[in-house]
């Protein structure tokens, strides 16, 4: 079945720093690849999205990679601040439903000062 | 975009009996979604609500267990029905961001479900 995996350990890094998120896919090749940033005790908020044929996508001091060979995307935050703590989650749609997603369970990043 | 507000946000309930979340969105959308997350894990679909017709559940859910209403196009509600401790969860609606040529979701604040 599709499948998607993160890291599940917290990443936990210095105020600063470039934090790198990873995201691996097994059984499908997404068309496109999604990154959501979720809070404690809210939804999730769409952060970046990346297609097939984009090696790389950047918005400010986010930037998301996507190799179809390894079946990887990778999310970086540079100069990274406490306000970026959080969860961060990436998802695909699944073959044949539009708007179905399925998504990874999310890696929570602690920003320290 | 979308603001989504869902009620409530959060309910502990006993064993046995139902809960019924409701989902307003701000904008008149096609198809709404509705979501669980259980204590560290991902987001899973439950089911896909468009108005007007029968609710579109995912392998695992069924409508017995989580009645769908979906009766106009800002509005929608999922029903938890006898509950079980294993129910306890997070349950998230969402809608699609139609405004983009590709599917992002905006999604609501969730409603945290205790089960006694």
């Amino acid at each position: 079945s599709q499948k998607i995996e993160q890291n599940s350990e917290a990443l936990n890094i210095q105020e600063g720093k470039t934090a790198t998120l990873t995201c691996n896919y097994t059984n499908y090749s997404p068309a496109y690849l999604q990154w959501y940033r979720q809070d404690p005790g809210r939804g999730p908020v769409f952060l970046l999205l990346i297609r097939e044929n984009e090696k790389e996508k950047r918005k400010e001091r986010l930037k998301v990679t996507f190799d179809t060979t390894l079946k990887q995307s990778l999310f970086h935050i540079t100069a990274s601040q406490p306000a970026d703590s959080a969860t961060y989650l990436c998802a695909f749609h699944g073959s044949g439903n539009t708007g179905k997603l399925i998504f990874g369970q999310g890696t929570t990043l602690q920003v320290k000062p | 975009s979308a603001v989504i507000s869902q009620k409530p946000s959060r309910d502990i309930c006993q064993r046995g009996t139902s809960l019924t979340i409701q989902c307003q969105v701000d904008s008149q959308v096609t198809m709404m979604f509705w979501y669980r997350q259980q204590p560290g894990q991902s987001l899973t679909l439950i089911a896909t609500a468009n108005q007007g017709s029968e609710a579109t559940y995912e392998s695992g859910f069924v409508i017995d267990k989580f009645p769908i209403s979906r009766p106009n196009l800002t509005f929608s509600t999922l029903t938890v029905s006898n509950m079980s401790p294993e129910d306890s969860s997070i349950y998230l609606c969402s809608v699609e961001n139609t405004g983009a040529s590709t599917d992002t979701q905006y999604f609501g604040p969730g409603t945290r479900l205790t089960v006694l």
